[in-house]
């Protein structure tokens, strides 16, 4: 079972450049969500996407671009780097809905950026 | 608005000591708790999860939890560690939301 399968596992940007990272869930999930983890400061919600054609920003999106693909896919954009966004990104999904707010979020293995 | 506060930012413990990792939460509203563990270079991993009953949850790997509604609070605690319990544990609370995660603690075992 690959349940949340991140791609790529690790990549280096020159600053300005452009990225997409991948992130796809055979589990069937309606929400999906996009996570910074960075040295101290926990994890830290980028974008979300409760339903295929809708996103919505978390706490951190300045930056970024989400794009929700079809039910199984939801990708993270960084349009021009910065090294503010150098940092480990964390991809998850999760059944939600009417008498669901006890499901867990999974989450894949993660993409570790590095802008310089 | 949720939030949730480990006061632990690290632990250091020996090995077959017992350990108690902190955490609060609040909420205005009815909270699902979840402890996720994190070992090093992976993903996160969901640990244990409070949904509603017994206060007192386990995980399978000797972890229990104890949701506590007038302290608001949800420790983590296991009796005797050991080195592979070496890893980041996060606290995460949610109503109908996505999970809001604490800033995690690093448990270090010390043989």
């Amino acid at each position: 079972n690959a349940g949340v399968t991140q791609t790529p596992k690790f990549q280096v940007l020159k600053t300005g450049q452009s990225m997409t990272l991948q992130c796809a869930q055979d589990m069937n999930h309606n929400s999906m969500y996009w996570y910074r983890q960075d040295p101290g400061m926990g994890l830290r919600l980028i974008y979300y996407s409760a339903s295929e054609g809708t996103t919505d920003k978390g706490e951190v999106p300045n930056g970024y671009n989400v794009s929700r693909l079809n039910k199984r896919e939801f990708s993270l954009r960084l349009e021009s780097a910065a090294p503010s966004q150098t940092s480990v990104y964390f991809c998850a999904s999760r059944l939600t809905g009417a008498a669901l707010s006890n499901q867990p979020q999974h989450f894949g293995d993660g993409t570790r950026l590095s802008i310089l | 608005a949720q939030s949730v506060t480990q006061l632990d930012s690290q632990v250091p413990v020996f090995e077959e000591a017992p350990v108690e990792l902190r955490c609060n939460y609040s909420s205005s509203v009815s909270v699902y708790l979840f402890w996720y563990v994190q070992y090093p270079n992976q993903g996160l991993q969901l640990l244990l999860k409070y949904l509603s009953g017994s206060t007192l949850v386990e995980s399978i790997n000797g972890f229990e939890a104890e949701f506590n509604k007038s302290q608001t609070s949800f420790h983590l605690r296991k009796p005797s560690v050991h080195i592979s319990d070496t890893a980041e544990y996060f606290c995460a609370v949610t109503g109908n939301t996505p999970l809001v995660f604490g800033k995690g603690t690093r448990l270090s075992v010390i043989a």
